[in-house]
């Protein structure tokens, strides 16, 4: 069965450093892997995602992920984080029945 | 364009009571899912509906009743609450295919005292 893992629920960085979520999948067949985010009080919206092809993934608000498939890996990056971005980061594995699953989330604080 | 709709946004029951959390999209998707979210436990799925007509049992189904009324509507039964229910819901749909994005809804806040 298809899952996440997300390393680190809280993660703290200063504005203007770089932000490095990090997500391993488990998938027994080629993945599609997702990141959301969201905002206080607000549902997910998509961050990115990454179906086939360039494995390096743009998406919005500056962020990109990286899938590594000898990692198992979609880690989240942003070269350098805004106040605006503290949030909840949730990585997702979509499932060949249809499921969609997610991992534990991460909190981002971005300290001034 | 509405998108996912959920009602009520807040609900306070007492343990025992009924309820139905309703949701509904307007972008014509073939499936729907109901997650519950808790504190350091992320989402967890409790129904999905790969089409109409259809629904299955996710991660978290035991006091959970759902109905595919049609392919707009899907709603959460809690038949008999229970404090260990309170939590946010949350309403996604999507088109149907594995590679598409979900989409939520603003979530239903729901305290079971």
């Amino acid at each position: 069965a298809q899952s996440v893992t997300q390393l680190g629920s809280h993660v703290s960085v200063s504005e203007g450093a770089l932000v490095l979520l990090r997500c391993n999948y488990s998938s027994s067949v080629p993945p599609y892997l997702f990141w959301y985010v969201q905002y206080p009080n607000q549902g997910l919206q998509l961050l990115l995602k990454y179906t086939t092809g360039a494995t390096l993934v743009k998406g919005i608000n500056g962020f990109e992920a990286e899938f590594k498939k000898s990692e198992t890996s979609f880690h989240l990056t942003k070269p350098s984080a805004h106040m605006s971005d503290a949030a909840e980061y949730f990585c997702a594995v979509s499932d060949p029945t249809g499921k969609l699953i997610f991992g534990q989330g991460t909190t981002l604080q971005v300290k001034p | 364009n509405a998108g996912v709709t959920q009602t009520p946004k807040f609900q306070v029951l007492k343990t025992g009571q009924s309820m139905t959390l309703q949701c509904a999209q307007d972008m014509n998707h073939n499936s729907m899912y109901w997650y519950r979210q808790d504190p350091g436990m992320g989402l967890r799925l409790i129904y999905y509906s790969a089409s109409e007509g259809t629904t299955d049992k996710g991660e978290v189904p035991n006091g959970y009743n759902v109905s595919r009324l049609n392919k707009r509507e899907f709603s959460l039964r809690l038949e008999s609450a229970a404090p260990s229910q309170t939590s946010v819901y949350f309403c996604a749909s999507r088109g149907g295919t594995e590679n598409t994005e979900a989409f939520f809804g603003q979530g239903t806040r729901l305290t079971v005292v």
